[in-house]
């Protein structure tokens, strides 16, 4: 009930293109809804995050949509650059402790 | 910009011996946490650390580990003896308070058991 699933494990997309990556979790518990972009070596930087009493939450190129009756959310990357290219953690926690997806490593093509 | 720092980078050590990760949270950060990562896996939570004690521990953190804050800075993860399995990249990760749920991670040690 704890688990965060993530798909897909790895994506490929053109420069310009929109990456999609999602999330689904079980723990209703969960009130908060990071992601996080890691670089190879690096620790996990806070990307955007959304709370469940918001549908869609953008920062520039990326957008969270939230659904919380399918209990998914999904990280919409747009005009997608190859400096884009890292590791996507979607995450989710309830009193403070961070249950992490496994990850979807994008990759885009210039 | 304040960020978490973590020493050493890069920790080698043998099977059955002491390591110590050290960690400088930023510092008005209230919250501590340590998670790990084992090479191409998820990161996963081992301990959190609030008013100078563990308000939540994982079942990977068994009784090989500890936490501590030694002073008003350092925040410290020992593994007393060091299993092959423990080879990983442990993140140190801070928050503001409680309201706040952002944590900010550390740049991470990587340790590897022989």
């Amino acid at each position: 009930q704890q688990q965060v699933k993530q798909s897909p494990q790895s994506l490929i997309v053109q420069k310009g293109g929109i990456s999609i990556i999602n999330c689904a979790y079980e723990n209703t518990a969960f009130d908060y809804f990071p992601w996080y972009q890691q670089f190879p070596g690096k620790g996990p930087a806070l990307l955007i995050a959304i709370r469940p009493d918001v549908s869609e939450k953008k920062e520039g190129r990326f957008t969270i949509s939230f659904n919380k009756s399918a209990k998914q959310f999904s990280l919409h990357i747009m005009d997608s650059q190859p400096g884009d290219s890292a590791t996507y953690f979607c995450a989710a926690t309830s009193y403070g402790k961070l249950t992490f997806g496994q990850g979807t490593i994008l990759t885009v093509h210039p | 910009e304040p960020e978490v720092t973590q020493t050493p980078s890069h920790q080698v050590t043998q099977m059955g011996q002491e390591v110590i990760l050290r960690c400088v949270p930023i510092s008005n950060h209230l919250y501590f946490y340590w998670y790990r990562q084992i090479l191409g896996q998820k990161v996963e939570f081992l301990v959190s650390f609030y008013n100078n004690e563990i308000s939540e521990k994982s079942e990977i953190f068994d009784d090989q580990f500890s936490v501590e804050r030694p002073d008003g800075s350092n925040f410290t993860l020992k593994i007393r003896s060091t299993k092959l399995e423990d080879s990983a990249m442990y993140f140190c990760a801070s928050r503001e308070r409680g309201g706040v749920e952002t944590q900010y991670f550390g740049p991470g040690t990587r340790l590897l058991v022989l």
